[in-house]
């Protein structure tokens, strides 16, 4: 079935300091993925989506490649901020509606 | 604006009590879900329905039932809590691949 991994965190940061939260999948065809942020005391929002392959989705700084070749979708920051400290959650979808999440990465960064 | 909403934020019942759990979405979505999530185990899927009075079984659906009579409300119950069902509970609902999501329940089952 439909499975995704993503890095454990958690991670700690220093401001400005770049971010990378790795996540990878197993899939059967082509499914969409996600990435998903918590902040603290609240439930999920979309941070940014791909749906095929070599898209880039980006949001608020951040960016992922959909990589079907190595069937990635990893995160990155070139800087984060204090207000980034959340946490994060890749998930694909597959050909039903249901999606599949990574047990999340916690980030903490440090002014 | 998007919104999706929950009964309570926060919420403590006794073993064996019936427990509901209420959540509306405001955006005539088709899809909603419900999530348990667990540290370190992530979001696990529960229950979810793809139109009123329709729901398909999740990956952990054992001591839940859901009930969906009106398309905004979806409805998570837990037939006789257990200390194990102490868990944060997210709702979420969907349109075009995307889920939104409530604030969640954090429930406590002494």
């Amino acid at each position: 079935g439909n499975s995704v991994t993503q890095m454990e965190g958690p991670v700690t940061l220093s401001e400005e300091a770049f971010l990378t939260i790795n996540c990878t999948y197993t899939a059967t065809g082509y499914p969409s993925l996600f990435w998903y942020v918590q902040y603290p005391g609240e439930g999920l929002q979309l941070l940014l989506k791909a749906t095929k392959a070599d898209d880039k989705g980006s949001n608020k700084g951040f960016e992922a490649t959909y990589r079907k070749e190595t069937t990635s979708f990893h995160l990155e920051k070139g800087s984060v901020q204090v207000s980034d400290s959340a946490v994060y959650f890749c998930a694909l979808k597959g050909g039903s509606e249901k999606l599949v999440f990574g047990k999340g990465t916690k980030l903490t960064v440090n002014p | 604006d998007v919104k999706v909403t929950q009964s309570s934020r926060y919420l403590v019942k006794r073993t064996g009590e019936k427990v509901f759990l209420e959540c509306v979405q405001d955006m005539d979505h088709e899809n909603m879900f419900w999530y348990r999530q667990d540290p370190g185990l992530g979001l696990r899927l529960i229950y979810f329905s793809y139109d009123v009075k329709m729901k398909e079984k999740g990956d952990i659906p054992e001591g839940y039932s859901v009930s969906r009579e009106k398309k905004e409300r979806f409805s998570l119950i837990l037939e006789s809590a257990s200390t194990n069902q102490t868990s944060m509970y997210l709702c979420a609902s969907s349109f075009a691949s995307e889920q939104y999501f409530g604030p969640g329940t954090r429930l406590t089952v002494t």
